[in-house]
């Protein structure tokens, strides 16, 4: 089946402005998680999801990081105001909540801020 | 969720077996050991997982010692194309929070 699909694969942006990122989950799986890296850098965990619980947002940078999760599937991040230090290859993951926790991710990505 | 320890590089012949080890000493009875790996510029692929017991799928085999404080993933067949981040997780069973990446073992297959 399908795997985690995230658009889009490449942004560029100038500083101050906003963007969106949007992750699509394998169908079925009830967590989805977002991470970052920074080039060179291991994954950073964001914001995570699970069913219809309120999310984890313990590794949310600033308030200029939000994420929402519709429908218990699609989700976007959003970042306001973007920062040059916001740049670096944002990743989804989902997983199937009763299994073993394996997370599949998506291809990432990659913001560039001017 | 326990620590990981990784060579932080090796090299591997193409079509010789790479084995990548991992040691995990304050793991837990209800860790998993996971491995990942992230080929440049792509998101991590999940490779394989396992409790106590030695693992085998298509991509790999997981060997974990019998105490569980180390474990090594074995690619039986290196290629070009397995040149990438081997991450080694432990992480508690069913937990679905955060997978936690440490620095990994960047494998590099060479003909």
């Amino acid at each position: 089946g399908a795997g985690v699909s995230q658009s889009p694969s490449n942004k560029v942006t100038e500083k101050g402005k906003d963007v969106e990122l949007r992750c699509d989950p394998i169908s079925g799986h009830t967590a989805l998680y977002w991470y970052r890296q920074s080039l060179g850098q291991g994954l950073e965990f964001l914001i995570y999801f699970q069913g219809n619980s309120a999310p984890d947002k313990s590794g949310l940078p600033s308030d200029r990081f939000s994420a929402e999760r519709t429908g218990g599937s699609v989700s976007t991040l959003t970042i306001q105001r973007t920062q040059q230090e916001d740049s670096a290859v944002y990743l989804c993951a989902s997983s199937y909540q009763g299994g073993s926790g394996t997370q599949y991710f998506g291809p990432g990505t990659r913001l560039l801020v001017l | 969720d326990a620590k990981t320890t990784q060579p932080t590089s090796m090299d591997c012949a193409e079509g010789r077996a790479a084995n990548l080890p991992c040691n995990h000493s304050t793991i837990s009875g209800n860790e998993y050991v996971y491995w990942y790996r992230q080929i440049h510029s792509q998101g991590p692929q999940y490779i394989i997982h396992g409790l106590k017991n030695n693992e085998t799928n298509e991509m790999a085999s997981l060997i974990i010692t019998e105490d569980r404080k180390s474990s090594t993933l074995i690619l039986p067949h290196a290629t070009l194309r397995d040149t990438a981040v081997y991450y080694c997780i432990v992480r508690v069973v069913y937990n679905n929070n955060d997978m936690r990446f440490g620095a990994g073992t960047r494998l590099t297959v060479k003909p």
